[in-house]
């Protein structure tokens, strides 16, 4: 039982570039999460999902766009990279929409 | 807006020593609070909610309302409980019910 995994694990993009962060959750799980994390600063929700085929905006949802075409992935899209998107990327999936998720291992991006 | 408060960045104490890493929230309605755990090259996991009132690994967290606080405590620290952790509350925001994680902190427990 694999849980929670994060693809890739680690990434260097340059300004202007896109990338897609790969969720996958192998828990049939409902609900799915994008958050990033920054010094400081906590884990701050970036979209979420409550279901296959729906999305919606979290705390930081700018610059990124998400896809959850189907129930046990959920991808994170960066169109055009920015430095400030350089941040530790987790995702994370609940049976239910409370506060207990599962969290994947993280995916270290950098933008230069 | 909900909000978590850890005013410790780094908490460093000896084994053997008591721990307390504070937690404050700002919350109008009844909270549902968390403290999740990172352990160095392992992935985020939950150590333990208010609403269960259990121990884990030693540790317990008693919600005061009064004082709006959720507190992490162990009493005697053991090296293996260096970690980074998250007090986190759940409930509705502007962006519909979510996690709202505190800053974290990190707490290192010396031989």
């Amino acid at each position: 039982n694999a849980g929670v995994t994060q693809t890739p694990k680690f990434r260097v993009l340059k300004t202007g570039q896109s990338m897609t962060l790969l969720c996958a959750q192998d828990m049939n799980h409902e609900y799915m999460y994008w958050y990033r994390q920054d010094p400081g600063m906590g884990l701050r929700l970036i979209h979420y999902s409550v279901g296959e085929g729906t999305t919606a905006k979290g705390e930081v949802p700018d610059g990124y766009n998400v896809s959850r075409l189907k129930k046990q992935n959920f991808l994170l899209g960066l169109e055009s990279a920015a430095p400030s998107q350089t941040s530790v990327y987790f995702c994370a999936s609940s049976y239910v929409q409370r506060g207990e998720a599962f969290f994947g291992q993280g995916t270290r991006l950098t933008v230069v | 807006a909900q909000r978590v408060t850890q005013p410790e960045k780094l908490l460093s104490v000896f084994k053997g020593a008591p721990v307390e890493l504070k937690c404050n929230y700002s919350y109008s309605g009844s909270p549902e609070l968390f403290w999740y755990v990172q352990y160095s090259r392992q992935r985020l996991q939950l150590l333990l909610r208010h609403i269960s009132r259990e121990s884990i690994k030693g540790f317990t967290a008693d919600l005061n309302k009064g004082e709006t606080s959720f507190h992490l405590k162990k009493p005697f620290a053991q090296e293996e409980d260096s970690a980074m952790y998250y007090c986190a509350l759940w409930g509705p925001s502007n962006a519909g019910n979510m996690l709202t994680f505190g800053g974290g902190t990190r707490l290192m427990v010396k031989p």
